[in-house]
C-alpha cells in the first residue's frame, strides 16, 4: 500500500534532550512538509522542502532541524531550544509543492515531561 | 502567518441538515483546498478548486470560490454524524522571497452533526 508513515506515534521527551521524528513516503512525491498542530488550532508549517537535498524554512522553524538525504525521508529533529515542544506533528507529503493535494501521516503526539 | 481563516470556529446541527463553512484567505492563490480531521488523526484532502474554477462538486461536497472576496465555501448536503470532525481550507501562500512556495493552513471549523 503506498502512503506516508510517522513513527513513533507518542513520544515522550525530557526537557533539554533533542529528539527526532521519522516520516517515510514511499508515494514518490517530491515535496515534503512538517506541521506543528496545537490543541484547537490550526497547522503552522515548520520546514518544507520541494526536492532531495533542499529544505526552506517555514513560519515557526527555529528550534527545530530538519534533513532531506533521501526523497522517500524527511526527519524531524526537534531541538532543546525548542521552548514549547509539547504538540501534535503532522508529516505530508504531495507531488507537486502547493498545486496537488497533500497526503498526510497519522501524526506523532510529542511530549516534554 | 496563517493565510486561511474560516468560519465558524464551530458548528453544530443535527444530523440530515445542510452545513456551510467559510474560508477567506489574504493574498492571491493558485489554488484552494480543503481537507478534514478526525480528532487525533492525519488530515484527508477532501477538495480542489482552482483559481480560475468558481463552483466545484464530489459527491455531498460543494466548494465554491470568489477570488474578487478571497473567500471560499464548503458545503456538505445531507450531513452524517459520521461528518462530525474538523475542516480545514489550504492554500498556497508564497513564504518569503526566492520563489519558493508552501501550503498554509487555517484554524479549521470544528463541525458537530448531533444524531
Amino acid at each position: 500500500d503506498g502512503g506516508i508513515t510517522q513513527s513513533p506515534k507518542y513520544l515522550f521527551r525530557k526537557e533539554g534532550q533533542n529528539v527526532t521524528l521519522s516520516c517515510e513516503q514511499n508515494l514518490n512525491h517530491d515535496a515534503m512538509y512538517w506541521y506543528r498542530q496545537d490543541p484547537g488550532q490550526g497547522l503552522r508549517l515548520i520546514y518544507y522542502s520541494q526536492i532531495v537535498n533542499d529544505f526552506q524554512k517555514g513560519d515557526i522553524a527555529e528550534g527545530y532541524s530538519v534533513s532531506r538525504e533521501k526523497k522517500e525521508s524527511f526527519p524531524l529533529t526537534v531541538t532543546s531550544a525548542q521552548k514549547n515542544p509539547t504538540a501534535f506533528y503532522l508529516c505530508a507529503s504531495s507531488i507537486v509543492q502547493g498545486v496537488t493535494e497533500a497526503f498526510f501521516g497519522q501524526g506523532t503526539r510529542l511530549t516534554v515531561v | 502567518s496563517q493565510q486561511g481563516e474560516e468560519d465558524p470556529q464551530a458548528l453544530s446541527i443535527q444530523e440530515g441538515e445542510n452545513a456551510t463553512m467559510n474560508c477567506s484567505y489574504k493574498t492571491s492563490i493558485n489554488n484552494l483546498q480543503w481537507y478534514r480531521q478526525n480528532s487525533g488523526r492525519g488530515l484527508v484532502h477532501l477538495i480542489l478548486i482552482r483559481s480560475n474554477e468558481r463552483e466545484k462538486h464530489s459527491g455531498r461536497l460543494r466548494v465554491t470560490l470568489d477570488t474578487s472576496k478571497k473567500s471560499s465555501s464548503l458545503l456538505i448536503t445531507a450531513s452524517r454524524a459520521a461528518d462530525t470532525a474538523s475542516y480545514f481550507c489550504a492554500t498556497d501562500a508564497f513564504i518569503g522571497g526566492g520563489g519558493a512556495d508552501g501550503l498554509t493552513f487555517g484554524k479549521g471549523t470544528h463541525l458537530i452533526i448531533q444524531p
